[in-house]
């Protein structure tokens, strides 16, 4: 079914290693966002994109990269992992018009050791 | 800043019973918008109703509906005739109008359907 696929779905990683959280969409939806679910905290905003080559910061950036080079994909990079990036990251799309998340991945549940 | 507040850490519900969770919200804004999200067990979360603010009437899906109360920044989600499959975290959620705004949620409430 056409969606928002994220992968993977499951990873544990050491104290300072890095890695790609991959996102991608099929309905060419112009915005992407990535965000982090943590207990008690409710789902806070790490980078989105408004389309291929546009980029921004939201509320935690620290410790994010992301890239947007198709309309399709949405990249998340942890450059160094630290314990506090424990979490379960969330992509999400939505088409032009309607800014807010309209459609989300399943979610990548991350452990940072 | 914007807050959004979701006070019913919990709530459980008789199956084909009404439930109301509860939200409100802080802003100075006259124009937003707000948001019920559904995340069931499967985590994917999805979007249940949206509701803009210049708007008076209140916005309904089928068997969930809100009571939006501006003055008071209250915005209520009402799930009729609840059913199994609506076992879920709920989260409000707010934007502010014009251009890409971030969304800002609240910390949910889980909903309990007792058959």
């Amino acid at each position: 079914n056409a969606g928002v696929t994220q992968t993977p779905k499951f990873q544990v990683l050491k104290t300072g290693q890095s890695m790609t959280l991959q996102c991608a969409q099929d309905m060419n939806h112009e915005y992407m966002s990535w965000y982090r679910q943590d207990p008690g905290m409710g789902l806070r905003l790490i980078h989105y994109s408004v389309g291929a080559g546009i980029t921004d910061q939201g509320e935690v950036p620290n410790g994010y990269n992301v890239s947007r080079s198709t309309t399709e994909d949405f990249p998340l990079r942890l450059l160094s992992a630290a314990p506090s990036q424990t979490s379960v990251y969330f992509c999400a799309s939505s088409y032009s018009g309607q800014f807010e998340p309209q459609h989300f991945g399943d979610g990548t549940r991350l452990s940072i050791l | 800043a914007q807050t959004v507040t979701q006070s019913q850490p919990e709530m459980s519900v008789q199956e084909a019973e009404t439930v109301t969770l509860s939200c409100t919200y802080d802003t100075s804004e006259s124009d937003y918008y707000l948001f019920w999200y559904k995340q069931p067990p499967s985590r994917q979360m999805i979007l249940v109703i949206r509701q803009e603010a210049y708007k008076q009437q209140n916005a309904t899906e089928n068997r969930f509906s809100v009571n939006f109360q501006k003055a008071a920044k209250s915005f209520s989600l009402k799930i009729s005739d609840s059913q199994l499959g609506d076992a879920a975290m709920y989260f409000c959620a707010y934007r502010r109008y014009g251009g890409y705004q971030k969304v800002t949620f609240g910390t949910g409430t889980k909903l309990q359907v007792i058959p």
